[in-house]
């Protein structure tokens, strides 16, 4: 069965810096992207950026771009969401997922999601 | 920056038949990916590649794509669908992916 575990919420001040994690099982984490959706209280799906455990290709959202850093380590199958500067607009919950394959290759659109990490960031 | 626009809210009875729209300048060329978030989960994909089913999902849910709309009905609506519904795709370049809006469907 294919899993994503998240690591647990977090409770931060601003200005502080962030990392969470994401831990792929069941399946070979090093041949399918991982992707960082963020979604605000009561608000919709962001598309935050995606990247390739195989080589760590990264393609960032223009309006992430330069405001989070995604990385993976590929030998702990464990994929990064780094903030190093933390504002209250970032809190947030903050889900991985997997892009999806199918018999022609990667498919732009994600079939499996982490449980997601709720963020908090408060003076 | 490529927009998807969705409605933000859907109303219908038990049996009913719900189209769930959303607009992209791009669908004629990029497909359309559709996902079920009930209250507190995490997000659940329903339709990949503009008509394509998972195995998890049941056969009442479809999609189409005319021109720059996309469409997800669901046949004979039950009351678990009752769900915030979002559209995804990619735009001309195929390099950025984006969400649409997302419309609640409410089951009444």
């Amino acid at each position: 069965e294919v899993q994503l575990v998240q690591s647990g919420a977090e409770v931060k001040k601003p200005g502080e810096s962030l990392t969470i994690s994401c831990e792929g099982f069941g399946y070979t984490f090093t041949t399918y992207w991982i992707g960082w959706v963020r979604q605000r209280p009561g608000k919709g799906l962001e598309w935050m950026g995606i990247i390739y455990p195989g080589d760590s290709e990264t393609r960032y959202s223009p309006s992430f771009q330069g405001q989070v850093t995604l990385s993976v380590d590929e030998s702990f199958t464990t994929a990064y969401l780094h903030w190093s500067s933390l504002q209250a607009s970032d809190s947030a919950m903050y889900y991985c997922a997997r892009r999806g394959v199918n018999i022609f290759g990667p498919i732009e659109g994600f079939d499996a999601w982490g449980q997601g990490t709720l963020v908090t960031v408060s003076s | 920056s490529y927009e998807l626009t969705q409605p933000p809210s859907v109303s219908l009875s038990p049996g009913q038949t719900a189209n769930i729209f959303c607009s992209g300048d791009a669908l004629p060329r990029q497909s359309a990916y559709w996902y079920q978030q009930k209250p507190g989960q995490a997000p659940v994909l329903v339709i990949y590649k503009g008509t394509e089913r998972p195995p998890w999902i049941p056969e009442r849910f479809s999609a189409s794509t005319s021109g720059t709309t996309g469409t997800l009905t669901i046949s004979g609506v039950q009351a678990e669908d009752e769900a915030d519904y979002y559209c995804q795709s990619v735009d001309s370049s195929g390099s950025y992916w984006v969400f649409g809006g997302g419309t609640k469907v409410t089951v009444l």
